[in-house]
């Protein structure tokens, strides 16, 4: 099986600016969740959604978005980006909860 | 309240000797333990978990012991070797399945 997916790899935006980010699941998982991370906080939990609900949500402010689409696939979005949105942002998907998450390999997102 | 303290934040042990990571959980609901290894520049990988019905769980030089009614988890190395080294996490879930990760252990093996 192909493993977790999440496009782009690099990115660099202003202050201001708006970004979306995609990932794609393991085949069979219907779990997938979003992390930010830095060198000082570890992994934050953004939000997690099953079957394209919201099922968890995280601390963070509500410029801080995400959806999942039927086949599973999520995208999140960040608006009105600051400095302190630079981080590596990772997906996770698992098939069920209590179940191993299997981590993409990040969006390194840099704000200017 | 959900919280997953993890300790120490570093750790430097000379190859061949043993590494323990201890985390500590809020949530008396949590019943799941991973444990993930992050070398540098790629992605977290689960290297072992332990389910609240047992108290300890080994895959060879790793082993991971979980106290419930202390609430607390460790993540025990032995025989470390240099490909050892990495960022390890602890993660336990809360009452709403939301999984809460501590802020992570930078081991460093020495020759």
């Amino acid at each position: 099986k192909a493993g977790v997916t999440q496009t782009p790899r690099y990115l660099i935006k202003t202050r201001g600016q708006q970004v979306t980010l995609s990932c794609s699941p393991i085949s069979g998982h219907r779990s997938v969740s979003w992390y930010q991370q830095t060198p000082g906080q570890g992994l934050q939990f953004l939000f997690e959604y099953f079957s394209e609900t919201q099922r968890n949500k995280g601390n963070f402010p509500g410029r801080f978005s995400g959806r999942q689409f039927s086949n599973s696939r999520s995208e999140m979005n960040v608006s009105t980006l600051e400095l302190g949105d630079s981080a590596l942002y990772l997906c996770a998907s698992r098939v069920a909860v209590r179940n191993e998450q299997f981590f993409g390999p990040g969006t390194r997102l840099t704000v200017l | 309240g959900e919280n997953v303290e993890q300790h120490p934040s570093t750790l430097s042990v000379q190859e061949g000797d043993s590494a323990v990571i201890k985390c500590t959980y809020s949530d008396s609901a949590s019943n799941y333990f991973p444990w993930y290894k992050q070398e540098l520049g790629k992605r977290p990988q689960l290297i072992i978990d332990i389910r609240s019905n047992v108290g300890e769980k080994k895959d060879q030089r790793i082993a991971v012991t979980l106290n419930k009614t202390a609430k607390h988890f460790s993540l025990h190395i032995t025989e470390t070797q240099p490909e050892d080294s990495a960022v390890y996490f602890c993660a336990g879930p809360n009452r709403d399945d939301k999984i809460i990760f501590g802020k992570g252990t930078r081991l460093h093996i020495l020759p």
